[in-house]
């Protein structure tokens, strides 16, 4: 049983499209989040969300939107997508904010052609 | 704001001897936890190991620990008895035990790669 599984794996796609990674976890947490691994490898949040609220919203542009239906699920949502969107899109759970570990889901590949 | 810093782009183990992998950090809060995920060559992240800021231990898991010296702000990651499926990239990682904005926000360094030679 998956913990936290992501959909798509991989994501090509051409510039200007818009497109949706989907988020699920069965373990219970309140809270989910959206990390972006560049092409260095650099981890850095985007969004995170405390049962269904929106609470971390890092710098990121508009044309990314967070939506989440219900605590088990975290989906992002992109418009207009860029060259420079492509990277690893990573969605992590934590039973709560704070000192809790997260756990990450598989990643999502995204290819902006 | 917290930071993480790794200073260390790669590192070099002989299969079985022990490594350490270093991370200093930087926060004027008094609360908060340090963790350490592997991210091997198939992509995945995965969580090693967790310290608190008021943890008088140092935590271990198995293999793991992780040598907490608060005052000089480090949180170094030992990896003894190196096996060679323990070569993959390893990243520090912080979060404030703060509500708000900070809220279970990990911050993470840039990363170490691993290499075990057999």
């Amino acid at each position: 049983d998956t913990a936290v599984s992501q959909t798509p794996k991989y994501l090509v796609t051409q510039m200007g499209n818009d497109k949706s990674i989907k988020c699920e976890q069965n373990l219970g947490h309140d809270t989910m989040y959206w990390y972006k691994q560049d092409s260095k490898k650099f981890l850095k949040i985007m969004f995170s969300y405390n049962n269904k609220e929106l609470i971390i919203n890092e710098t990121v542009p508009n044309r990314f939107s967070p939506k989440s239906p219900d605590k088990a699920h975290l989906n992002l949502h992109i418009n207009s997508l860029e060259l420079g969107d492509s990277a690893v899109y990573f969605c992590a759970s934590s039973p709560d904010g704070g000192w809790f570990w997260q756990f990450f889901g598989p990643g999502t590949r995204l290819t902006v052609l | 704001a917290q930071k993480i810093t790794q200073t260390q782009p790669g590192m070099f183990v002989q299969e079985k001897e022990a490594v350490t992998l270093d991370c200093t950090y930087d926060t004027s809060d008094q609360s908060y936890g340090l963790f350490w995920y592997k991210q091997p060559s198939s992509g995945e992240m995965i969580f090693l190991i967790y310290q608190g800021s008021y943890d008088e231990q140092n935590a271990t898991e198995g293999r793991y620990s992780l040598n907490f010296q608060k005052a000089r702000k480090s949180a170094n990651l030992v990896i003894s008895a190196s096996q060679l499926g323990d070569s993959a990239m390893y990243f520090c990682a912080m979060s404030l035990n703060a509500g708000g904005t900070s809220y279970g926000k990990l911050t993470f360094g840039q990363g170490t790669i691993l290499t075990v030679h057999p």
